[in-house]
């Protein structure tokens, strides 16, 4: 099956820095990425789709400068919280669809989730 | 139109027995429906999933159940164990690769020993 890895898995932050976080296709072509931020208890809330070399579309009520996403190549894509605040503290995860082994695949994969607390 | 709506929040069930979960769609456009099994503190993984040409799947000890006409589609767990116990997640998308899932807001279910 397609892996998606996400890195880092936990992260702990200083209020007022940035943070990246890392989604990677291992044996795919992720054409489209999800991130999706899920707080505890609840379902995953989309925060953004991108695809490949183009722009990412965000949800409404997500701020795009707040939440910087890059998807440069078909394996990785990027989120970066900027000036991160306590409130953002959350667990974000990634999902990727695309072409796997050849053929256009439906199904989404997963990360396995970053946990961001900011201090 | 973009909701999918879960039932029940939690579930408690004995081992051995059998757990169902069911979700159901307003959008008909929809016909790709996957079910997600999450760990604490670990991404989302799928467990089975359905198109609506079909009524029913079944993969080994899970099964859905898929009414196009009633928009609803359920999750049969057989012969639970401790080992199912996670939160499960139905969502609904277009067939498209470009399209985003939509998630129901999960069920918590606790297999009892």
């Amino acid at each position: 099956g397609a892996v998606v890895s996400q890195h880092p898995s936990w992260v702990i932050c200083k209020s007022g820095t940035s943070v990246k976080i890392e989604c990677r296709s291992l044996d795919f072509q992720a054409t489209t990425m999800f991130w999706y931020r899920q707080f505890p208890k609840q379902s995953l809330m989309l925060m953004a789709t991108s695809n490949e070399g183009s722009k990412a579309t965000y949800e409404q009520g997500v701020e795009k400068d707040k939440f910087l996403i890059n998807h440069a190549s078909l394996t990785l894509s990027t989120l970066t919280v900027t000036s991160a605040h306590p409130e953002d503290s959350s667990f974000y995860i990634c999902s990727a669809r695309g072409v796997v082994q050849g053929r256009i695949n439906t199904e989404a994969f997963f990360g396995q989730g970053t946990r961001l607390t900011v201090v | 139109q973009q909701q999918v709506k879960q039932s029940p929040q939690s579930l408690i069930v004995q081992k051995g027995g059998i757990s169902i979960i069911n979700c159901a769609y307003e959008n008909t456009a929809f016909d790709y429906f996957p079910w997600y099994q999450q760990f604490p503190g670990k991404g989302p993984a799928l467990l089975i999933a359905i198109r609506p040409d079909v009524s029913e799947k079944k993969e080994g000890r899970f099964t859905i159940s898929f009414n196009k006409s009633a928009k609803q589609f359920s999750l049969h767990i057989m012969d639970s164990q401790p080992g199912d116990s996670a939160t499960y997640f139905c969502a609904a998308s277009r067939d498209n690769y470009g399209q985003n899932f939509v998630f129901g807001p999960g069920t918590r279910l606790s297999v009892l020993p």
